[in-house]
C-alpha cells in the first residue's frame, strides 16, 4: 500500500487549455475525493465518489469542471478551458469501508498563465 | 449548511510554550470530527478522528478533545518541528474543512 498517489504533481498550462490530473487512491478504497485549495485557505471540497458513482457535486463547481471515476478505481479530474482563477493545488483523498478519516495525496498544482 | 471555524489564523509560540487551537462546527450530522497536519506544498497528513462529545486522542505532544460544540488541539511542550497548518474538519457523507491555523514554533 504506497497511500494516495496523483499525477502530475505540478502542472502549467496557458490560459483555456484543457488539463486532466488522476489519482489512484488507497487500494479497496471506496470513496474517492476531490478538493481545491488556494494559498492560506483550507482545502475546498469539489466532489466525491462512492465506487463508480459521483454522489455530490459543489455547487461552487463550475461547468468546466468534470469528475470521472471509471470501475470504482482511479479517478480523472478535468478542467475545460482553463481560467487564472483555476490556478490551485487540487487534493485527492480516499477513504476505506468502516474507516471515517480520509488520506490524502501530495496534490497537483496548477498554474494557469 | 455544514460550516467549521479555527481560531487563531496564526499562532506563534516559543518553542516548549503551550498552547491551544480552537474548531468550532455547526453540521447536521456528525460522523467524525478530523484534525489533520498540512506542511507547505504537501497534502494534509492525518492525526486524530474524534467521535463523541468527551472524547480525547493523544500522539506525542498534541492532545485531541471533543464538545458537543467545539474542539480543541492541545500541544505541550511544542518544537519548531511542529511549525506546520493545522486543519480541522468534520464528515457525514462529505467532509468539510477550516481554514486551518499556521502554527509557528521559534527556537
Amino acid at each position: 500500500d504506497t497511500g494516495v498517489s496523483q499525477d502530475p504533481r505540478h502542472k502549467i498550462t496557458k490560459r483555456g487549455q484543457n488539463v486532466t490530473f488522476r489519482c489512484d487512491p488507497i487500494s479497496e478504497h471506496n470513496r474517492l475525493y476531490w478538493y481545491r485549495q488556494t494559498l492560506g485557505q483550507g482545502p475546498e471540497f469539489l466532489t466525491y465518489f462512492q465506487n463508480e458513482a459521483q454522489l455530490e457535486k459543489s455547487r461552487l463547481l463550475s461547468d468546466r469542471f468534470s469528475a470521472e471515476r471509471p470501475k470504482g478505481s482511479f479517478s480523472t479530474l478535468e478542467i475545460q478551458r482553463t481560467e487564472q482563477g483555476d490556478s490551485a493545488m487540487y487534493l485527492c483523498a480516499s477513504t476505506g469501508r468502516g474507516n471515517t478519516e480520509a488520506f490524502f495525496g501530495q496534490g497537483t498544482r496548477l498554474t494557469v498563465v | 449548511e455544514d460550516q467549521v471555524t479555527q481560531s487563531p489564523e496564526a499562532l506563534r509560540l516559543q518553542e516548549g510554550e503551550s498552547s491551544s487551537l480552537n474548531c468550532s462546527y455547526t453540521v447536521s450530522g456528525l460522523r467524525g470530527l478530523f484534525w489533520y497536519r498540512q506542511d507547505p506544498g504537501k497534502g494534509p497528513e492525518f492525526l486524530f478522528t474524534l467521535y463523541s462529545a468527551g472524547e480525547e486522542k493523544e500522539k506525542e505532544r498534541l492532545k485531541a478533545t471533543l464538545t458537543k460544540k467545539e474542539s480543541f488541539l492541545h500541544i505541550t511542550a511544542p518544537k519548531p518541528e511542529d511549525s506546520a497548518t493545522y486543519l480541522c474538519a468534520v464528515g457525514d457523507d462529505k467532509i468539510i474543512f477550516g481554514k486551518g491555523t499556521r502554527l509557528h514554533i521559534l527556537p
